[in-house]
């Protein structure tokens, strides 16, 4: 059973540029979700993806988007960049399903640098 | 909206310390608790979970958490820490029946040998 894969590891921008970066979810698992985590902060909940689906968003602007694709694996794009978006971006994937709950399971995650 | 609130930033300890860190969230209804541990270099991994039933849930690697939910408190202990268990610990909560994780801003602990 493979776990969450995410690329790049690093990635570095200049501000006002596009970035999308990319999640394999865990084998099994439907559901997609991302998380923003800056330095010395907890994670902050993005948005979420069940079946290519949005399924929730976070406190986010629009210029964060995603995608998941029929084999459940996923991009986040952020046009647009700001010096702010520099942070560790997590992917994390679990089962689904509605009204269910399940434990998510996060991948070793970007760090993208904004210039 | 809910949130987490972790009381300690930065904990210390010596090896074989009792471990107790405190995690409360405010949410109106049932909701599902987490801990997760970022040990140094590597990725946040499930240390354990609250759904329902016993109160009292334990984890890996001798961790244990006890919900009460009187006080919205999901205390994390453990009798013995060791120097392996210097990392970063979170506290998560969601709503019951959806997946976004809200966390609390995390505790950093340091193990003495």
């Amino acid at each position: 059973e493979t776990g969450v894969t995410q690329s790049p590891t690093h990635l570095i921008k200049t501000r006002g540029q596009q970035v999308t970066l990319r999640c394999s979810s865990q084998s099994g698992h439907n559901t997609v979700s991302w998380y923003q985590q800056a330095l010395g902060q907890g994670p902050q909940f993005i948005f979420q993806y069940y079946r290519e689906e949005e399924n929730g968003r976070g406190n986010f602007p629009p210029r964060f988007s995603g995608l998941q694709f029929p084999n459940y694996s996923s991009e986040l794009n952020v046009n647009a960049l700001e010096l702010d978006d520099s942070a560790l971006y997590l992917c994390a994937s679990s089962l689904g399903g509605t009204g269910v709950s399940y434990e998510q399971y996060f991948g070793p995650g970007t760090r993208l640098t904004v210039t | 909206a809910q949130s987490v609130s972790q009381h300690n930033h930065h904990v210390i300890l010596s090896e074989a310390a009792s471990l107790e860190l405190g995690c409360n969230y405010s949410y109106g209804g049932t909701v599902n608790l987490f801990w997760y541990v970022q040990y140094p270099g590597q990725h946040l991994q499930l240390l354990l979970k609250y759904f329902s039933g016993d109160p009292l849930v334990k984890g890996i690697k001798g961790f244990e958490a006890e919900f009460i939910k009187s006080k919205f408190s999901f205390n994390l202990r453990k009798p013995s820490v060791q120097w392996s268990d210097t990392a970063e610990y979170f506290c998560a909560v969601s709503p019951t029946g959806r997946r976004a994780l809200t966390f609390g801003s995390g505790t950093r602990l340091q193990v003495q040998p």
